[in-house]
This record gives structure tokens, sequence and C-alpha cells, in this order.
């Protein structure tokens, strides 16, 4: 059973950091893609992040370029999210979520979402 | 970077009749060398996270009820549901992944009438 458990979210204060985590289990990590796709409160849903299978391609949302990093390790089939320099607006639910594609296409559906961990920036 | 438009934001519908919520890209997902939509629908329900319905435009999940059909093509989609079920009541989203970074459209909030 395909299963993705994300971790690490928590109270921060403005400008401060965090790093999320997405454990995946239950298929091949290595042979997907991965995205990171957040929802603020009472809000839509934003992709913020994609990496490629082999981690080599990465691409971020406007809003979080250049503030946050997204990053792999398919030894420990872990998705990772460090989140810096963040902002009231960076609060939100943020899942992890595998593309379907069976060659590590970047472009494709999501078919399997973890449940998410909310992140609350707050003094 | 495609933007995706709903309508409407909200909708409410009698049991049992149709349900029609519509999605619109800024520019077009058809992909000439596969000459596929790459445009995917999703039902969130509260608390939880958002639940694969179709993909491709057209192609129902596996399990999903087939009273959800999916249709259109380039810049503009329809997601309908045949006849609307109590257990239908949820947001639906559409979804570009024609490029990256993705985007979903704002959302439709399905309620009953």
């Amino acid at each position: 059973e395909v299963q993705l458990v994300e971790s690490g979210g928590g109270l921060v204060q403005p400008g401060g950091s965090l790093r999320l985590s997405c454990a995946a289990s239950g298929f091949s990590f290595s042979t997907y893609a991965m995205h990171w796709v957040r929802q603020a409160p009472g809000k839509g849903l934003e992709c913020i992040s994609v990496i490629s299978s082999n981690g080599g391609n990465t691409y971020y949302a406007n809003s979080v370029k250049g503030r946050f990093t997204i990053s792999r390790d398919n030894s420990k089939n872990t998705l990772y999210l460090q989140m810096g320099s963040l902002r009231a607006e960076d609060m939100a639910v943020y899942y992890c979520a595998r593309a379907g594609g069976l060659f590590g296409e970047l472009n494709y559906y999501f078919d399997y979402w973890g449940r998410g961990t909310l992140v609350t920036v707050s003094s | 970077d495609i933007v995706m438009t709903q309508s409407p934001d909200t909708l409410a519908v009698s049991l049992g009749e149709r349900a029609t919520i519509n999605c619109k890209s800024s520019q077009s997902v058809l992909y000439s060398s596969d000459n596929k939509n790459y445009l995917a629908w999703y039902q969130q329900k509260p608390g939880q996270p958002p639940k694969l319905l179709i993909y491709w435009a057209s192609t129902r999940e596996s399990g999903v009820p087939g009273r959800f059909s999916g249709s259109g093509s380039g810049t503009d989609f329809t997601l309908t549901i045949s006849s609307l079920q109590a257990e239908d009541v949820a947001v639906y989203y559409c979804h570009q992944y024609y490029s990256s970074p993705h985007s979903f459209g704002q959302g439709t909030e399905l309620e009953i009438k």
C-alpha cells in the first residue's frame, strides 16, 4: 500500500526556518517525481515545488523561490522541504504528493497524497 | 505560469440532479506530441487531502463512481456529476500538470440545495 507521511510542522516565528519531511513507503520511491502542495486555512491548493526522481531537476512557485528548497534522499525514501524566511502567508497545511508517471515524469497528475502537516507562522 | 479559473465558486444542486463545474486555463494544456490534455480533477472533503477523480481530462480514476465524468480540451474543461449524491458534498479542484510548477483552480464548493 502506498503511503506518504509528512512530519516536521509546527509553530515558528516570522523569519524563522523549518524542515518538513515526507516518508514514503509501498512503492519504488526513486522512480517517481514528488511535489509539495500547500493549503492555507480555508483557502485553495497551491503547488509550491517539484523534484525529479533523481533530484536533478527542481522547480518552485514564485511565492517561495529563494526561500524554500526541495530535496530528496532516495536511500531513505524521504522527501524534504527546507523552509526559510517564513512569513505569515506561509502558514498552511503542507502536503506531499506523488506524480503518478512510471518514468519519473514531472508533469503528471497526483495519484497519492499524504495527510499533511500544519505549519503555523506567528510571534 | 498557467492560471486556472473555475466557475462557479459555489454551486447548490438538488439530490439526484446534475452538477457541472467549469475550468478554464490561461493557455492550452493539450500536449501536441501525445494529444493528451494535462488536466485533472480532485475532490476534497473537510480535514482530508484531495482525492483524484479524473485525469487526462476525461479518464476516471479506478474506484471513482461512474456518475463523475470529465470533458473538454485545450483551455476549457468540465467536471460533471450526473446525479448528485449526499456524499458528493465537497470542494472540487481542477489541476493543470502541463508545466511546472503545476497550478490549481481556486476550487468550487458543491452544496446540496
